[in-house]
């Protein structure tokens, strides 16, 4: 079936380094895409979203981008911080379907 | 913090027993998705209520159903529980349409 997966389960970076977290998916029909981030313990939180009509999004120390014609999308975070640690979750959702498909996750460990 | 509440946080229950679980939406949302999150894995959609109404279901069997309310609101019920039924349950609330979804914290089911 249709599926979203992650290159990396975990993601070690020094504090103040940008991180690059991958993320692969299958269904060619996917026309949103969005980025969250769990902290332990913690409902998954908006980071960013992406349309499949756009390659590149920015937001605040975060950039999306979406290759559709290798079917990929990457999370960079610019500076990363302690607080940046957390599991970060790439989804998809293609237009008629209710719902949103997650991948399994990337922890990301920022070290001080 | 996202405005969708979700009660009880955690609870502990036996095979067998049934278990309701509930869910505010963010205000001015008319929409109500569960999720459910097994430990070390991404959210699987459960299903979706729009007009107190489902209209979106995942893989998930009959004995998992759900309910929305005049105000937005929303419960989910699981009968016959299993063990494999332990996992995060979480609710999230959008507005009919759109794909970004905010998620509450969760409630944290256990079955013994």
């Amino acid at each position: 079936g249709e599926s979203v997966g992650l290159h990396l389960p975990t993601l070690s970076v020094q504090e103040g380094d940008n991180s690059i977290i991958n993320c692969a998916y299958s269904n060619s029909a996917s026309d949103y895409f969005i980025w969250y981030k769990q902290e332990s313990g913690k409902g998954p939180q908006f980071i960013i979203d992406i349309r499949s009509n756009m390659d590149k999004r920015q937001g605040q120390r975060v950039t999306v981008l979406l290759n559709k014609t290798v079917k990929h999308l990457s999370l960079q975070i610019a500076a990363t911080q302690p607080g940046d640690s957390a599991v970060y979750f790439c989804a998809e959702k293609s237009a008629g379907r209710r719902a949103l498909t997650f991948g399994s996750g990337t922890r990301l460990q920022v070290q001080p | 913090e996202t405005g969708v509440t979700q009660s009880p946080t955690h609870l502990i229950k036996t095979r067998g027993q049934q278990v309701t679980l509930r869910c505010s939406s963010q205000s001015g949302h008319n929409t109500v998705s569960w999720y459910q999150q097994a430990l070390g894995q991404g959210p699987q959609f459960i299903f979706q209520y729009y007009r107190e109404e489902e209209n979106g279901r995942g893989n998930f069997p009959p004995r998992f159903s759900g309910l929305q309310f005049p105000n937005y609101s929303s419960e989910l019920n699981v009968n016959a529980l299993e063990l494999d039924d332990s996992a995060l349950y979480l609710c999230a609330s959008s507005f009919a349409g759109a794909g970004e979804l905010f998620f509450g914290e969760g409630s944290r089911l256990t079955v013994l």
